[in-house]
């Protein structure tokens, strides 16, 4: 079975560009969460999908950030116009949740450098 | 707030047993969870504790006092391929969703 799987891996853009950051969940998995660790903080929650539906985007830092989860399988994560303060790892991580809680499973990151 | 804490780092040889603490104090309380990453890669589900006790998954322990709101993961036998940072992570219900809420990471040094 396919982990989740982010890409790209690595963005290096300038101040005030678009990124846009994309996630393919483990196949069948209706949750879908972004998370992001900015360099020497702790990993925190962006949003949680689930299937095509935003159920918590609490965590969204400001309106430059968007999500989308169109068909309820990929998400993409766009950041316009990024800023220095968006440099981090963003994570996304997927569950099935049917049952007995089974964790949350995570893509590798995309690492986001903005100059 | 929500915080979690943990140490910054342990050090440790090959062959012992460290545990890593953690106290939590969120809105919320589902359950806590642990994951290891190794550097630059993905974090990776070890364990989760929802009720009281200690949960043993092969040379991984994790144990939880909701009371305390405290657990801790024990590494036994520790080898090489430990060394990881590792992070509690409390799963949090949040806005009728099912987000997780991390600590800031303990890496862990394994020496020969």
């Amino acid at each position: 079975e396919a982990g989740v799987t982010q890409f790209p891996s690595h963005s290096v853009i300038e101040k005030g560009q678009t990124v846009t950051l994309r996630c393919d969940p483990i196949s069948g998995h209706d949750n879908l969460y972004w998370y992001r660790r900015v360099m020497g903080k702790e990993i925190k929650f962006l949003l949680h999908f689930v299937k095509e539906s935003k159920q918590d985007e609490s965590g969204m830092p400001n309106n430059r950030f968007l999500a989308e989860r169109t068909g309820g399988t990929y998400s993409t994560l766009k950041v316009q116009p990024a800023e220095l303060e968006d440099s981090g790892v963003y994570f996304c991580a997927s569950s099935q949740d049917l049952g007995q809680y089974s964790g949350q499973f995570f893509g590798p990151g995309t690492r986001l450098t903005v100059l | 707030g929500q915080s979690l804490e943990q140490p910054s780092e342990v050090t440790a040889v090959e062959g012992a047993i460290v545990q890593i603490n953690c106290t939590y104090q969120t809105s919320g309380f589902y359950g806590l969870s642990w994951y290891q990453q190794h550097d630059g890669g993905a974090p990776t589900f070890l364990s989760y504790n929802a009720l009281d006790g200690l949960e043993e998954t092969g040379r991984f322990s994790s144990f939880l006092s909701r009371s305390d709101s405290y657990g801790y993961l024990l590494l036994q036998e520790l080898q090489m391929k430990d060394s990881a940072s590792y992070f509690c992570a409390v799963r949090d219900p949040g806005a009728a969703g099912n987000k997780l809420t991390f600590g800031g990471g303990t890496r862990v040094l394994v020496k020969p």
